[in-house]
């Protein structure tokens, strides 16, 4: 398996822009995070999945921000419209869920928003 | 999920053994102790996994004492390779897939050559 995979590795876009980014599990995990990584709010997890339904998006910072899940290989990320604030390394992880704590984790979109 | 508290930050020379530790005193009865590694410009990665007494893998070993309040992440022989943020976190498994993995400050190790 390839591992997590993220798209775009990098994006820039206009202040008011929307952003959608992408994520495919590891093949048979049925847990899926999404986080976000500045430098000073550290690793912060905005939601997770589990057989594709949303269990926790508590950390989803606000409705400008929503995540789906249409099936078990595909996950997005939406930012509309996006601000200078959202900036920022987002990383997809998934896990097995099976009784397994261990997340593999994709190398993450890098977004700016200037 | 149980609150962790870790150094913030730590030095070490190459070839030494690096202790990390993380206090997690109102762990549950049924979470388990979990050590991430990140490197700049990539996401965490899994190291080790324990819940009690000692775990040890080819890359590090865990150090749990009985009341499981505090754990100890051990690196032999570090190398510059090691240079990295390292993250404790403390949580449920569930065998429903329910974890929920939050992160906290980590500790960034640094070793000099």
């Amino acid at each position: 398996d390839a591992g997590v995979i993220q798209s775009p590795r990098h994006e820039v876009t206009e202040m008011g822009q929307e952003v959608t980014l992408r994520c495919k599990p590891i093949s048979g995990h049925n847990s899926l995070f999404w986080y976000r990584q500045t430098m000073m709010r550290g690793l912060e997890l905005l939601i997770y999945f589990n057989n594709n339904v949303p269990i926790d998006d508590s950390g989803m910072p606000e409705d400008r921000f929503s995540a789906k899940m249409p099936n078990a290989s595909f996950s997005t990320l939406k930012i509309q419209p996006s601000e200078p604030r959202d900036s920022a390394v987002y990383f997809c992880a998934s896990s097995s869920g099976q009784g397994n704590t261990e997340a593999f984790f994709g190398q993450g979109t890098r977004l700016t928003v200037v | 999920l149980a609150k962790t508290t870790q150094p913030i930050s730590m030095d070490s020379y190459e070839g030494q053994e690096v202790n990390i530790t993380c206090s997690h005193n109102n762990i549950a009865t049924n979470d388990y102790i979990t050590w991430y590694q990140q490197f700049p410009s990539q996401g965490p990665r899994f190291i080790i996994q324990g819940y009690k007494t000692k775990v040890t893998n080819e890359v590090a070993s865990l150090f749990i004492p009985a009341d499981r309040k505090s754990s100890t992440l051990s690196l032999p022989r570090v190398s510059l390779s090691d240079t990295a943020v390292y993250y404790c976190l403390v949580g449920l498994i569930s065998n429903f897939g329910n974890e929920k993995l939050t992160f906290g400050t980590g500790t960034r190790l640094t070793i000099i050559p």
